[in-house]
């Protein structure tokens, strides 16, 4: 158990559905992340939120939409996905400003599959 | 462009030692991470080195060298629960995380 928890850990979906990832950390962190991991290459960031501000878009699609509510729920809404971002999609959150090290905490991911 | 590398799979025997090596291209440099990742679960953070030298860490070790755009993750007394892809990730002058594709080590009794 890293703090962080990601719902839900598998997701089946058509090219024309909408569905969202939500990942929640119990830290008290400041920052979340959003990434996408595909099998033998290294990890994707797609998009950062410092206290709740975007600050971090990494030319991903618009089928891509975050969500920060607040500092400790994240969202990822997907829609008309394609077969291609079938994934590991991990979230993460850290405490920006007062460490050195700023170590991420990761949490277990959601297994995307796209058909 | 910004680049880590890091071999793609390793194998080694219980109860030796491995070197983990990683070389990084980055616009800027502020620290280097090693994280463990086990299959299906998430990365966790190992080790973190700013400085030249070597961190100590119980059986896991990490060695960086600035001038030489290095590391190496050094593990002793391998057990079979080591078994596990091992990332390099480099935080660069925006201090973003620039992430290798990971090694995965196999630990063999």
């Amino acid at each position: 158990e890293t703090g962080v928890t990601q719902t839900p850990r598998h997701l089946v979906m058509g090219m024309t559905n909408k569905k969202s990832l939500k990942c929640e950390q119990h830290l008290g962190h400041n920052a979340m992340y959003w990434y996408k991991q595909s099998a033998k290459k290294p990890l994707e960031l797609m998009f950062v939120y410092n206290f709740k501000e975007q600050t971090e878009n990494n030319s991903v699609p618009s089928r891509f939409s975050p969500e920060c509510p607040n500092s400790s729920h994240l969202f990822l809404h997907l829609h008309t996905l394609q077969p291609e971002d079938s994934a590991l999609y991990l979230c993460a959150s850290s405490q920006e400003g007062l460490a050195d090290s700023y170590e991420q905490y990761f949490g277990p991911g959601t297994r995307l599959t796209v058909t | 462009g910004q680049n880590i590398d890091q071999p793609t799979e390793m194998t080694a025997t219980e109860g030796a030692i491995v070197q983990i090596n990683c070389t990084y291209q980055t616009s800027g440099f502020n620290g280097l991470f090693w994280y463990q990742q086990h299959a299906g679960e998430a990365p966790t953070f190992l080790s973190y080195n700013v400085l030249d030298g070597l961190e100590e860490k119980g059986r896991f070790s990490s060695f960086l060298s600035r001038s030489k755009g290095y590391s190496y993750l050094l593990l002793k007394e391998l057990q079979m629960k080591d078994s596990a892809s091992y990332l390099c990730a480099v935080r660069d002058s925006n201090y973003q995380l620039i992430w290798g594709a990971g090694t995965k080590l196999i630990i063999k009794p």
